[in-house]
C-alpha cells in the first residue's frame, strides 16, 4: 500500500459546480497536510496548508481534514475553467525546518468546461 | 521579481551520456532540493541541501550527483548510471517553516 493515494482522474466538471478532491493515506502519525496546484508544464505552487483535523477555508477553496478516517479533502466551489490543473496532496509528521519528510501524493487531473 | 530559475526547459541525452540541469534562486532561501515527477507517481526527493557546501541523499539518489557551492544554485547531473532518466524534474527551495517554491521544471528524455 503506498503511503499516500489520490484517484489520478481525469475529473471533469461543468464551470460552477463544486468540485471535491480526496487523499487517503497510511501513516496515522501525519499531522501537517498541503493541498498543491500545478498547472500543465508548470512547478507546484502551495493552495492551503492545514494543521491536524479540522476546516480551513481560502476564498473558494475549502481543505479538510479526518485523521480518525485518514482521509484529506480539498474543495472548490463555483470552480472555473482556470481551475483546471493537477492537484496534489503533501503531508508530513511534523513541521520540521525542511521538507525532506514531506511525501506527496501522485496528483489527480481536473478539467473544468466551460 | 523573486523565484527560482530551471534551464534549460527541455532536455534530450543520449546513451551514456551526463546532462546538468541547472537551478537558480534568488529568494535568499536556505534549503534547496530536487524532485523527480513521473506519471501516476508522487514527486520523489532526489537530494536535497540545508546548507552551502552541504547535501543528502533522498529516496532516489542513485545514478545522480548535486552540488551546492553557492547559496543562490544547485544544479543537478543526471549521470550515466541512470538508467531511466525520463522524467519531470522539479527543483524547489524553502525556508525553516516556510513554504516551498517550485521552479517550471526540466523535462528530460532520452535520445
Amino acid at each position: 500500500q503506498k503511503e499516500v493515494e489520490q484517484d489520478p482522474g481525469p475529473l471533469s466538471v461543468p464551470e460552477g459546480a463544486i468540485v471535491s478532491l480526496n487523499c487517503t493515506y497510511s501513516n496515522s502519525a501525519f499531522q501537517y497536510f498541503m493541498w498543491y496546484r500545478q498547472y500543465s508544464r508548470k512547478g507546484p505552487e502551495l493552495l492551503m496548508y492545514t494543521y491536524s483535523s479540522g476546516n480551513k477555508e481560502d476564498g473558494r477553496f475549502t481543505a479538510q481534514v479526518d485523521k480518525s478516517s485518514k482521509y484529506i479533502s480539498l474543495f472548490i466551489r463555483d470552480s472555473q475553467p482556470s481551475d483546471s490543473a493537477t492537484y496534489l496532496c503533501a503531508m508530513s509528521d511534523s513541521r520540521e525546518t525542511s521538507y525532506d519528510k514531506v511525501i506527496f501524493g501522485p496528483g489527480t487531473s481536473l478539467s473544468v468546461i466551460p | 521579481d523573486g523565484g527560482i530559475t530551471q534551464s534549460p526547459k527541455y532536455l534530450f541525452r543520449k546513451e551514456g551520456q551526463n546532462v546538468t540541469l541547472s537551478c537558480e534562486q534568488n529568494l535568499n532561501h536556505d534549503a534547496m532540493y530536487w524532485y523527480r515527477q513521473d506519471p501516476g507517481q508522487g514527486l520523489r526527493l532526489i537530494y536535497y541541501s540545508q546548507i552551502v557546501n552541504d547535501f543528502q541523499k533522498g529516496d532516489i539518489a542513485e545514478g545522480y550527483s548535486v552540488s551546492r557551492e553557492k547559496k543562490e544554485s544547485f544544479p543537478l547531473t543526471v549521470t550515466s548510471a541512470q538508467k531511466n532518466p525520463t522524467a519531470f524534474y522539479l527543483c524547489a527551495s524553502s525556508i525553516a517553516y516556510g513554504s516551498l517554491y517550485f521552479g517550471a521544471g526540466t523535462r528530460l528524455s532520452v535520445l
